[in-house]
């Protein structure tokens, strides 16, 4: 199982946005990943590997984390960046995902 | 660029069978042993469940709460897959998106379609 928090995050343009994703139990971070989503559009990968940035996606996200507990940062939010973000593993052939983290414009 | 279409019908009465195809452009679904092709779905106000995914030679990997009722296949010359799942009640209803799995020494998701919703209902 993975549990995210916050559940809503409320910021402005330009704060810092930080977003857990934990896992019930150690899991590899080769298979965690990081995905924003906004309403009506196809899911986009950020983070593979628990740390390492998807093609073309900016620097001020980053992805961190080991064992049990993963953290995806966003430096300085840009106005696009408000969206809802998962996190995913693969665990005894399984794919599982997190139940997302909203951050919304305050 | 890859672009994965997911298509079928947007309603199927309870007991039925969904259908639904993931149209690949862009590349050949057979070009690489790194690749998967997975199907996700989202039901309202739920996060994502994995329900599968196939290899390009046919061999396939179901979610066990879904194993019984599901089957995902693949078209390579029409450069698709599909799945159908069967016995199909409300709870089924959902977006499907389909998605490239990259399965190599990492594992995620990195091209999805924009997904498409299905409603069970009478």
């Amino acid at each position: 199982v993975l549990t995210q928090s916050p559940g809503t995050l409320s910021l402005s343009p330009g704060e810092r946005a930080t977003l857990s994703c934990r896992a019930s139990q150690s899991v590899s971070s080769s298979y965690l990943a990081w995905y924003q989503h906004k309403s009506g559009q196809a899911p986009s990968l950020l983070i593979f590997g628990a740390s390492k940035r998807a093609t073309g996606i900016p620097d001020r996200f980053s992805g961190s984390g080991s064992g049990t507990n993963f953290t995806l940062t966003i430096s300085r939010l840009e106005p696009e960046d408000f969206a809802v973000y998962f996190c995913q593993h693969y665990v005894d052939s399984r794919f599982i995902f997190g139940p997302g983290s909203k951050v919304e414009i305050k | 660029q890859l672009r994965l279409q997911e298509s079928g019908p947007g309603l199927v009465k309870p007991s039925g069978t969904l259908s639904l195809t993931c149209s690949v452009s862009g590349d050949s679904i057979s070009s690489s042993s790194s690749y998967h092709w997975a199907w996700i779905r989202q039901s309202p106000g739920k996060g994502q469940e994995w329900i599968g995914h196939i290899y390009y030679s046919g061999t396939t990997f179901y979610n066990p709460s879904l194993k019984s009722r599901v089957l995902i296949s693949v078209d390579t010359p029409k450069n698709q897959f599909s799945l159908k799942v069967n016995s199909v009640t409300p709870a089924d209803t959902a977006v499907y998106y389909c998605a490239r799995l990259v399965a190599q020494y990492y594992y995620y998701m990195d091209v999805w379609g924009k997904g498409t919703t299905v409603a069970v209902s009478s």
